[in-house]
């Protein structure tokens, strides 16, 4: 059974850099191919992607986002770490992490989703 | 342009069949994945590739694609198909991106 299920802070000031960690079981990837990837959705507003790792440690970034994100990946942990700097309360939103495989286009599994308020 | 535009909602009678487009010069050349989701969970994949659903999805679901547009057909929706639809795709440098999502009310 795949799992993803995200962590991190549930309410960031404005500037700080929010750390998000996403934690799966079920895949590795270590595993030729496969891939995770964040998604965020502001509250009644459509999903957008913002950045995307694969097992050979290539990352795609948002462009509109490209310079205030940075995504890792832990391996022997089974965890991929997303940051964003300089955060906005426009980024208020419900950030995901979901698995992928490289050359697909599409996301097959999805972790709960975690609400992050940008607020003073 | 890096864009998918959807039609912000549509709705369709019990038992009827609806389609939901997705537009965008992306899909000329590659396919769009469907996601659906209901208020308060995350989205789940209904159809990606050329018309494949994934493991437990109802086979009145259905993907189809002609020049720039994606659609996905609903035939005889019910009414746990109320949800919102998101297409998915990527862009000319291997981005993905996101339609604006349809609001599906079936009545």
């Amino acid at each position: 059974q795949i799992t993803l299920k995200e962590s991190g802070p549930t309410l960031v000031k404005p500037t700080q850099t929010l750390t998000l960690t996403c934690t799966f079981s079920g895949f590795s990837l270590s595993t030729s191919g496969v891939g995770v990837g964040w998604i965020r959705q502001p509250p009644g507003k459509a999903l957008e992607w913002l950045a995307l790792i694969y097992w050979d440690d290539d990352k795609r970034y948002s462009p509109s986002l490209k310079s205030r994100l940075t995504i890792t990946k832990d391996t022997s942990k089974n965890q991929v770490v997303l940051t964003m700097t300089n955060m906005d309360p426009v980024d208020t939103a419900t950030y995901y992490c979901a698995r992928t495989r490289f050359g697909e286009l599409l996301f097959r599994d999805w972790g709960q989703g975690t609400l992050v308020t940008v607020s003073s | 342009s890096s864009e998918l535009t959807q039609d912000p909602a549509v709705s369709v009678a019990l038992g009827q069949t609806v389609r939901i487009t997705c537009q965008g010069d992306s899909l000329r050349s590659y396919y769009a994945s469907w996601y659906q989701q209901k208020p308060g969970q995350a989205p789940v994949l209904v159809i990606y590739g050329k018309n494949n659903r994934p493991s437990g999805i109802p086979d009145r679901f259905s993907g189809s694609s002609s020049g720039n547009t994606a659609s996905l057909t609903i035939t005889g929706a019910q009414a746990e198909d109320e949800a919102d639809y998101y297409c998915n795709s990527r862009d000319s440098s291997g981005n993905h991106l996101f339609g604006g999502g349809t609001k599906l009310t079936v009545l």
